[in-house]
């Protein structure tokens, strides 16, 4: 079993749409932390959370420590959103735990 | 600020060869992590560097190793390549090795084992 689960795998959408992507773990954790990555390998580094809640224009993760998840928020979905996103955790050190990414596709 | 760079960015070997990578952290970065990410695997954790000295090291075989300079830079060397060593090698850098730090990522260099 991953120590990291995400869900959905892959999502599709009409431009405009509210998007909610999951993630859940399974081991202690000293932060969580949201990547985008775009055809041809770059990652972005979207968020790194330990408690609460960020937000960074369109772009909104929350995490709920006790329950162990957390939730990527994209409200006004644009095409130029279209990535994989994958969510991280991070425990001793700088070692990252992946979830196994999400394929978005906004549609215009 | 320049950002996290890695040479080459596509690399074809064949099996048995040995590969060198290179990662230029950020600078004022110390500590750069390595990560592969393959279709079946995705992204998994190679080793972390701060200081030049191995911090953590995730589950791969002794062919993968890795050093780090002190500058910072970090290089990787993966000795006999197998075929499931095609992938795409990522490094990242952050500012120190504690816990949860924001990672910068490079853009990664892919690997083609014939």
């Amino acid at each position: 079993k991953n120590e990291v689960e995400q869900s959905p795998q892959n999502l599709t959408a009409q431009e405009g749409e509210f998007i909610t992507i999951n993630c859940s773990y399974s081991v202690g954790i000293s932060a969580l932390h949201w990547l985008q990555q775009h055809p041809g390998g770059g990652i972005v580094s979207l968020f790194m959370l330990s408690s609460g809640k960020k937000k960074h224009g369109r772009l909104i993760a929350t995490i709920n420590i006790q329950e162990k998840h957390s939730s990527l928020h994209i409200t006004a979905s644009h095409p130029r959103d279209s990535a994989v996103y994958i969510c991280a955790v991070s425990r001793t050190g700088n070692q990252f735990y992946f979830g196994t990414g999400t394929s978005l596709t906004v549609i215009p | 600020k320049a950002g996290v760079t890695q040479t080459p960015r596509y690399l074809i070997k064949t099996r048995g060869q040995q590969v060198t990578l290179s990662c230029s952290p950020i600078s004022g970065h110390r500590s750069v992590s390595w990560y592969q990410q393959t279709p079946g695997q995705g992204l998994q954790f190679l080793f972390e560097y701060f200081s030049e000295t191995q911090r953590n090291k995730g589950n791969f075989p002794g062919r993968f190793s890795g050093r780090q300079f002190s500058n910072s830079r970090s290089e990787m060397n993966v000795s006999t390549l197998e075929l499931g060593d095609s992938a795409l090698y990522l490094c990242a850098s952050s500012l120190t090795s504690g816990r949860g730090n924001e990672q910068f990522f490079g853009p990664g260099t892919r690997l083609t084992v014939l």
